[in-house]
C-alpha cells in the first residue's frame, strides 16, 4: 500500500521565489515524518524530521493531521538547493511494535538563476 | 561516530549469476538494517529490513533476498540476477523512528 506520495516528479523554480513540494501520505497510527535531500554525487541524507520543528536551510514542514500531509516550504530558494527531496514516514505496523521506514517518490528540485 | 560502508560502488554481472552486496555499520548497535532501490521516478523502495541478527522482514517479493549474519552486517543477495535486478541498492541504518543514515549505494548493471 502506498504510504508516502510526492505528486510532483519534478519541480522548477527560480531563485527568490516561494517554493513548495508535496507530501501526503497514509497512515492509521501516529507516524514520524521526515525530508531527505540527495544533493548531487552525495549520500541522502535527514533535511529535518518533523518532531523537531525546526527550520534547516529555510526549510520549514508542519505536519497536517488532518489532511495528512506533511509539505516542504521555504520562501525564497536559492541554487544551491536545487536537489532530489524524498519525503519519509516511520510508525510500527499492524501487528508490530517495530517501525518500518517508507520514502516516497521523491522530487526533483531544480532552481533556475 | 557511526560510519556505513557499502561495497561494491557498481557491479556489472550476467543474467543468471550470483549476487553478494554488503553493507557493515560502525559506532553503533543493535541498528534496524534496510536495503532500498533506488530507481529513476519510483524513488526508494524498501525490499527488506532488520531489527536484529537473523530477523529479516521482506517488502516485496523478488528474487533478492536478504542476511543479517552478524549485528552490524546486512547482505542483499541472489541466487541467479534477472535484467530486471538492475539498479541502484541503497543500504541504511537507523535506530527505532530516527534518522536513518545511507551508505554510498552500489550500481548493478545486469548484462
Amino acid at each position: 500500500a502506498q504510504r508516502v506520495t510526492q505528486p510532483e516528479k519534478l519541480l522548477s523554480v527560480f531563485k527568490g521565489a516561494p517554493v513548495e513540494l508535496k507530501c501526503n501520505y497514509s497512515y492509521s497510527g501516529s507516524p514520524e515524518l521526515f525530508w531527505y535531500v540527495q544533493y548531487s554525487r552525495q549520500r541522502l541524507q535527514l533535511l529535518l524530521r518533523h518532531i523537531s520543528r525546526e527550520s534547516i536551510k529555510g526549510f520549514t514542514a508542519d505536519l497536517n493531521k488532518g489532511e495528512t500531509s506533511f509539505h516542504l516550504k521555504k520562501p525564497f530558494a536559492q541554487e544551491e538547493d536545487s536537489a532530489m527531496y524524498y519525503c519519509a514516514l516511520s510508525g510500527p505496523d499492524r501487528g508490530s511494535t517495530l517501525g518500518r521506514l517508507y520514502f516516497g517518490r521523491g522530487t526533483q528540485l531544480t532552481v533556475w538563476p | 561516530s557511526q560510519t556505513i560502508h557499502q561495497w561494491p560502488a557498481t557491479l556489472v554481472q550476467p543474467v543468471g549469476s550470483p549476487l553478494s552486496l554488503e553493507c557493515t555499520v560502525e559506532g553503533t548497535s543493535n541498528p534496524n538494517l534496510y536495503w532500498y532501490r533506488q530507481a529513476a521516478g519510483r524513488g526508494l523502495q524498501l525490499l527488506f529490513y532488520s531489527v536484529g541478527i537473523g530477523q529479516i522482514s521482506s517488502e516485496v517479493p523478488q528474487n533478492l533476498s536478504a542476511s543479517r549474519p552478524q549485528d552490524r552486517q546486512f547482505i542483499l543477495s541472489s541466487k541467479k540476477l534477472l535484467l530486471s535486478d538492475s539498479g541502484f541498492y541503497l543500504c541504511a541504518w537507523s535506530h527505532q523512528n530516527t534518522e536513518a543514515f545511507f551508505g554510498q549505494g552500489t550500481r548493478l548493471t545486469v548484462v
